[in-house]
C-alpha cells in the first residue's frame, strides 16, 4: 500500500528560527493535508492542499503541494514555543483512505 | 466550525469489562467517521471507517467483534471495546469527514484507555 515518509523525524530549534519539513512518497496523491498534534490531544488540521504546485499559507505556516504530486512541504517562520508538537502529513488518493506519515516531532528552545 | 468531541477523555477499566467511547461532530454533519488508535510516539493507525446507517469497514487485523462500531446518526459514532485486556490500553482518536468539504478530516481530542 501507499506509504508516506516524513523528514526530519525530529528537530530541535531555537525560538525565532524558521522550520522546514517534508513529506514524500513513491505514490501520487490527489490531496495533501498537514496536521499538528500536541501531547494528549487529537491532531488539528493546519493546511489542506488540492492542486499540484499549490502554495497555501495559514499565518506563519506555509505548505506546498509538490509538482510531482508525490511530496509536500511545510514551513514555519519565526518559530515560537507553542509551535512544539508533532506535525503529521496525510495524503489522499480519491476513493481510498487517508495515509498518514509517521510525523515530525518539533521542539522549540527558548 | 468543524468541532469534534470525544467522551470520555480518559477511562480506566478492569480487564474483561467493556468500554464505550463516543465521538460527536458538534457543528456539522458527518456521514463518515473514522476510528484510530495511537501508541506512544507513533503515528495514527486506522482501525475502521464508520458510515452512518451502515456497517463499519474494518482494517486488516482489527477484530470487529472486539471493537464494535455504531454510527447511528449523522453526528454520533461510538466505539465499544469489548472484554478489554491490558494490551487494548491506548489512545483512541476519532475523526469526522466534513460533508461540505473535499476530504478534510477533523479529529476529536482523543480518549486515553487504560485497562488494568
Amino acid at each position: 500500500g501507499q506509504q508516506l515518509n516524513q523528514s526530519p523525524q525530529s528537530m530541535f530549534i531555537q525560538e525565532g528560527e524558521d522550520v522546514s519539513m517534508n513529506c514524500t512518497s513513491s505514490s501520487i496523491f490527489n490531496t495533501w493535508l498537514w496536521y499538528k498534534q500536541e501531547p494528549g490531544e487529537g491532531p488539528v488540521l493546519l493546511i489542506a492542499l488540492y492542486k499540484a504546485g499549490e502554495l497555501t499559507s495559514n499565518g506563519r505556516l506555509t505548505a506546498q503541494f509538490g509538482i510531482t504530486r508525490k511530496d509536500s512541504f511545510l514551513n514555519i517562520s519565526a518559530s515560537i514555543p507553542s509551535d512544539v508538537g508533532i506535525y503529521f502529513c496525510a495524503g489522499i488518493i480519491y476513493g481510498q483512505n487517508f495515509v498518514f506519515g509517521p510525523g515530525t516531532r518539533l521542539s522549540v528552545l527558548p | 466550525g468543524a468541532v469534534v468531541s470525544q467522551h470520555p477523555s480518559w477511562v480506566i477499566c478492569k480487564s474483561g469489562t467493556s468500554v464505550k467511547i463516543e465521538c460527536r461532530s458538534l457543528d456539522f454533519q458527518a456521514t463518515t467517521m473514522f476510528w484510530y488508535r495511537q501508541f506512544p510516539k507513533q503515528s495514527l493507525m486506522l482501525m475502521a471507517t464508520s458510515n452512518e446507517g451502515s456497517k463499519a469497514t474494518y482494517e486488516q487485523g482489527v477484530e470487529k467483534d472486539k471493537f464494535l462500531i455504531n454510527h447511528a446518526s449523522l453526528t454520533l459514532s461510538t466505539l465499544t471495546v469489548t472484554s478489554a485486556h491490558p494490551e487494548d490500553s491506548s489512545f483512541y482518536i476519532c475523526s469526522a469527514l466534513h460533508s461540505g468539504s473535499y476530504y478534510e478530516q477533523y479529529f476529536g481530542p482523543g480518549t486515553r484507555l487504560t485497562v488494568t
